[in-house]
């Protein structure tokens, strides 16, 4: 079946430094592949997509990129914030399945 | 994108008591919802997926007697968590299926902290 293995936590950063959080896939077919972000108290946010291979999502100067080869789709960020504290999912949509598989979740702690 | 209205946000009831949970789908019609549990520091588990109009189906080891699924409408389901135990204690969300484009994005509820004490 579908599935999705995402970097343990805890990360904490300081403010400015680069995030890399690492997420790898197995799925049937060509999934699409989403990261979404949970602040505290609150519900899931979609953050960034990408629907095939090769495609790039971004959104508030955080990048993933759809690796086919390696079967990934690492979330990046040049220079975090401390509003950047958050816990991050990565999660996928194989073809034939109705509902988001996700990863087991990161918690990012951004320090000032 | 799709509007998920998801109530109550916060709750704490006593040890015995129900409590209902409701997910509205706002600006299109769901035929079917998605209900996940999140424990503290895990990932979101699929609990159980309603379809308007029919059963719910429940994923393996989530007990149908305890965790009350109903999809009234179109718009509207609910989860009531019957004789809550202080373990029963997470966050639930909903997330509508049955939307155009789901291949592309999926929407959520707001969440519902629940704490049995």
């Amino acid at each position: 079946g579908d599935s999705v293995t995402q970097m343990e936590g805890p990360v904490t950063l300081s403010e400015e430094a680069f995030l890399t959080i690492n997420c790898t896939y197995t799925a049937t077919g060509y999934p699409s592949l989403f990261w979404y972000v949970q602040y505290p108290g609150e519900g899931l946010q979609l953050l960034l997509k990408a629907t095939k291979a090769d495609d790039k999502g971004s959104n508030k100067g955080f990048e993933a990129t759809y690796r086919k080869e390696t079967t990934s789709f690492h979330l990046e960020k040049g220079s975090v914030q401390v509003s950047d504290s958050a816990v991050y999912f990565c999660a996928l949509l194989s073809g034939s399945a109705r509902q988001l598989t996700f990863g087991s979740g990161t918690q990012l702690t951004v320090l000032p | 994108g799709a509007v998920v209205s998801q109530h109550p946000s916060r709750v704490i009831c006593k040890s015995g008591t129900s409590v209902k949970i409701e997910c509205r789908s706002l600006d299109f019609q769901a035929t079917t919802m998605f209900w996940y549990r999140q424990f503290p520091k895990k990932s979101l588990m699929l609990m159980a997926t309603s379809n308007e109009g029919s059963k719910a189906t429940y994923e393996q080891g989530v007990e149908k007697d305890k965790f009350l699924i109903n999809h009234a409408s179109l718009t509207l389901s609910t989860l009531t968590v019957t004789s809550a135990h202080p373990e029963d204690s997470s966050f639930y969300i909903c997330s509508p299926g049955g939307q155009a484009g789901l291949n592309t994005e999926a929407f959520f509820g707001q969440g519902t902290r629940l704490t049995v004490v």
